[in-house]
């Protein structure tokens, strides 16, 4: 089964920039989609396609892929993204995989 | 407004079944492909159940043999079928609406969660 990989936690200063990756064989194929998570809250879609945002999402979000790699962006900070960050890709199979979530403190 | 209801969680011994639900508004559900994810306590993300709009479903390698996602359409609602449940299903159940095209797959809408403990 595919496996999408991610490190578990980051910390980023008030207002500096963050990036978050995701590795995983899916990725040569599927555009990896992002999600954020709030303690006690279901997760909502931050950032999925190419680079593209759900209405409402802030542009401080923004995502990239390369190869195996996808990455999430956030550009200028701010408190109210400290939250767990989860990447997400469909196989070729039909099956889907998420990774194990990357933990953003925001210092 | 688009809106995704879970309901049907509870407490329920080792052994046991449950069927959860999922009622949607504001959408089809036949129209979209339609997911179960789940998250034990202090974990992460796990997906279950997928089911695709001609009917097709993927199973987790955890849940397969056990689990059963579908959906009755006259009452626009997801169900999971869940039998022989284990102390390691316990976790909040999500549904959750797919998209999708060509590379570009996600999901969009996801309901706000209803809880299974498997305890004895």
């Amino acid at each position: 089964s595919s496996e999408l990989t991610q490190d578990p936690a980051v910390s980023v200063a008030l207002g500096q920039t963050v990036s978050i990756t995701c590795q995983g064989d899916s990725l040569r194929s599927y555009y990896a989609s992002w999600y954020q998570q709030k303690p006690g809250q279901a997760p909502i879609l931050v950032i999925y396609g190419k680079n593209k945002r759900p209405s409402g999402i802030p542009d401080r979000f923004s995502g990239s892929n390369s190869g195996n790699t996808a990455s999430l962006t956030i550009t200028g900070t701010q408190a109210e993204d400290e939250a767990d960050y989860y990447c997400n890709s469909r196989d070729s199979s039909g099956n889907w995989v998420f990774g194990g979530g990357t933990k953003v403190t925001v210092l | 407004e688009l809106q995704l209801v879970e309901s049907g969680g509870g407490l329920i011994q080792p052994g046991g079944s449950l069927r959860l639900s999922c009622a949607a508004s504001g959408f089809t559900v036949s129209s979209n492909f339609m997911t179960w994810v789940r998250q034990a306590p202090g974990k992460g993300l796990e997906w279950v159940s997928v089911l695709y709009t001609g009917g097709t479903t993927y199973y987790a390698d955890p849940v397969k043999g056990r689990f059963t996602i579908s959906r009755d359409d006259s009452k626009n609602t997801l169900y999971l079928q869940m039998n022989s449940l284990r102390a390691e299903d316990t976790a909040v159940y999500y549904c959750a609406r797919g998209q999708g095209i060509a590379q570009t797959y996600y999901f969009d809408y996801w309901g706000q969660g209803t809880l299974v403990t498997v305890s004895s």
